[in-house]
Parts: C-alpha cells; sequence; structure tokens
C-alpha cells in the first residue's frame, strides 16, 4: 500500500533563506507524486507533480522537487524564501486505486 | 474561468440537523472527491464518484451520504449521525481516475461547518 511521511509538521526559515521540506514515499509502483500548498482558509493549490518525465520536477513560484528512487524521497525546495511562502504544505502520492493519499501536512514559517 | 466552486465558506448548524455542502465544477471532468480536513490530521477522503450516478466510499464515509445526477455536481450531506461533523470540508476534482495517468486533483475553496 502507498503512504506518504511528511518529517517535520513545522518548519522556520528566514527571509531569503533556503526552503526544504522533507517528503517520503512508499509505493510498490511507481510512483505519481504531488506537492499541494494551502494557505489559511482556502483550498488546496497544486504546486508541481512528478510523472516520471524527469527527476527534478519544477512548479509555481519559484519551487522544484527532485525525485529520489533509492531514498523514496520527494523533497520541495526553494532557494530564496519570501513572507508570502508561509503555508501549510501537502506531499500526496497516488495509489494503485487512483486515489490520493496526502502526509500530515508541514506548515512553513517565515521570518522577517 | 474554469473552477470549483463551494457553498457556502462558512456554515452554522445545531446538533441534530442535517446541513448539505454544495460542490460545483466547469471543468468538465469525470471524478470528483469530497474530504475532511481536521488540524493536524492532513486530509482525509469521505467519498468519491468517478462517473455520473456512481460513487464509492472513501476512508470515512459513516455520517456522510452523497449523490452524483449531474456530471458537474457532487453535494456532500453531514447527517445527525456524524459525531464529530465541526471541521473544514474540501471539495475536489479530476480528469479521470484510472489506475494510470496522474490525474492531478484540483480543489475548491473549502465550507468551513461548526455545529453546536
Amino acid at each position: 500500500a502507498q503512504s506518504v511521511t511528511q518529517l517535520g509538521s513545522h518548519v522556520s526559515v528566514s527571509e531569503g533563506a533556503l526552503v526544504l521540506l522533507r517528503c517520503n514515499y512508499s509505493s510498490s509502483v511507481p510512483p505519481y507524486l504531488f506537492w499541494y500548498v494551502q494557505y489559511p482558509n482556502q483550498g488546496l493549490q497544486l504546486l508541481l507533480k512528478y510523472t516520471s518525465a524527469a527527476t527534478l520536477v519544477k512548479g509555481i513560484n519559484g519551487f522544484e522537487a527532485e525525485f529520489k528512487k533509492s531514498e523514496t524521497s520527494f523533497h520541495l525546495t526553494k532557494p530564496s524564501a519570501h513572507m508570502s511562502d508561509a503555508a501549510e504544505y501537502f506531499c500526496a502520492v497516488r495509489s494503485n486505486t487512483g486515489k490520493l493519499i496526502f502526509g500530515q501536512g508541514t506548515t512553513l514559517q517565515v521570518k522577517p | 474561468d474554469g473552477g470549483i466552486t463551494q457553498s457556502p465558506k462558512y456554515l452554522f448548524r445545531k446538533e441534530g440537523q442535517n446541513v448539505t455542502l454544495s460542490c460545483e465544477q466547469n471543468l468538465n471532468h469525470d471524478a470528483m472527491y469530497w474530504y475532511r480536513q481536521d488540524p493536524g490530521q492532513g486530509l482525509r477522503l469521505i467519498y468519491y464518484s468517478q462517473i455520473v450516478n456512481d460513487f464509492q466510499k472513501g476512508d470515512i464515509a459513516e455520517g456522510y451520504s452523497v449523490s452524483r445526477e449531474k456530471k458537474e455536481s457532487f453535494p456532500l450531506t453531514v447527517t445527525s449521525a456524524q459525531k464529530n461533523p465541526t471541521a473544514f470540508y474540501l471539495c475536489a476534482s479530476s480528469i479521470g481516475s484510472g489506475r494510470t495517468g496522474s490525474y492531478e486533483q484540483y480543489f475548491g475553496p473549502g465550507t468551513r461547518l461548526t455545529v453546536t
């Protein structure tokens, strides 16, 4: 069965610093992986997705993620944090029945 | 502009009352989903529908009911049998839902339900 683990429920960075949000997955088949962002009291917005075309995936708002099969990881990064990046981030894997399985989420705080 | 609408944004009900949350999409997507979100628990799937007039239970379907009479609409009823209905409810859709294909889901803005 597929599963997702997001390491760290809260991450705090200074404005301009590197953002690294960790996601590890478990999947018995080549996975489809996603990162979503959620601002307070809003729905989820797709940041990027991995579909096996390329291991380094670029998304919106300057985010990117690298698929590492050997580490079963799909960590999300951004070189320089902006105050507007403060939000909750969810990693998800598509199950072999077609449903999305979400991690517990990581809240990103950006300090001025 | 294509998208998913959920109404209302905030909903207040008394305990013991049924309440229906609306979800409409104009993306021409076949599949639609309902999730419940509670602090620190991520998203949990309530019901999903892969095609009109068909739907399946998700992980936490007890106390909820749905219908899918039209492709663009997937209303969720929170019944009085749901023991802890206060939560943030999110509707989503995807172009398909088969075993292959990425089929990313697109989300509506959510409805925050408070039951007292």
